[in-house]
């Protein structure tokens, strides 16, 4: 399986974009990227998902690089309620460490 | 839509004695359920994936005597774990992908287990 690395911890103001990365070097061509959240003590949520064209919906936007080796996901206005664990995985359902983030006032 | 439905959210029981909890596909059929557990400050490890009618495939270093896993319709998986010990308490975490939705995982609300 393909696996992720994403770094540990990024802070981020409250009102500005949240940029996270996540690379995945050994990704195949037919894999997806799926990024999820976990607010602590919760079950993880679901955000967005993409194979190689950009994808944006109401929760975030996914940028793919055009070799799909990194992805980078982003919440365009963050608010305090998106401060969590983000999870980027490839196609399979193991689950790296994430990156926590902390939204700040 | 996609809801998956986890109970109970919280269980405390005895040394010994065994737990059942319950994951639901509540608006959905799923294809496939995974049962994870996660330690504090740790991430999800997936314990065994299981399809309808099925047996569960569980993962390297799971007991699948200790963690049995009924999987009896396409709606409802269950994870029981038996002869409960305080070194299984942590948080079970149930998912599940549905047809056609590039196997998204929609995840339950996890179950807190303390073994006394």
């Amino acid at each position: 399986d393909a696996k992720t690395t994403q770094p540990p911890s990024m802070d981020c103001a409250e009102g500005r974009a949240a940029n996270l990365p996540c690379n995945h070097s050994t990704i195949s061509g037919n894999e997806y990227v799926y990024w999820y959240r976990q607010i602590h003590s919760q079950g993880p949520q679901y955000i967005i998902h993409g194979l190689k064209n950009n994808e944006t919906n109401e929760m975030a936007s996914l940028i793919i690089t055009e070799d799909r080796k990194s992805s980078t996901l982003i919440l365009p206005h963050a608010t305090l309620r998106d401060t969590a664990v983000y999870y980027c995985i490839v196609r399979a359902v193991n689950f790296g460490k994430g990156t926590s983030l902390l939204v700040t006032p | 839509g996609a809801v998956v439905s986890q109970h109970p959210s919280r269980v405390i029981c005895k040394s010994g004695t065994s737990v059942k909890i319950e994951c639901r596909s509540l608006d959905f059929q799923a294809t496939t359920m995974f049962w994870y557990r996660q330690f504090p400050k740790q991430s999800l490890m997936l314990m065994a994936t299981s399809n309808e009618g099925s047996k569960a495939t569980y993962e390297q270093g799971v007991e699948k005597d200790k963690f049995l896993i009924n999987h009896a319709s396409l709606t409802l998986s269950t994870l029981t774990v038996t002869s409960a010990h305080p070194e299984d308490s942590s948080f079970y975490i149930c998912s599940a992908t549905r047809q056609g939705a590039k196997n998204i995982q929609y995840f339950g609300a996890g179950t807190r287990l303390s073994v006394l």
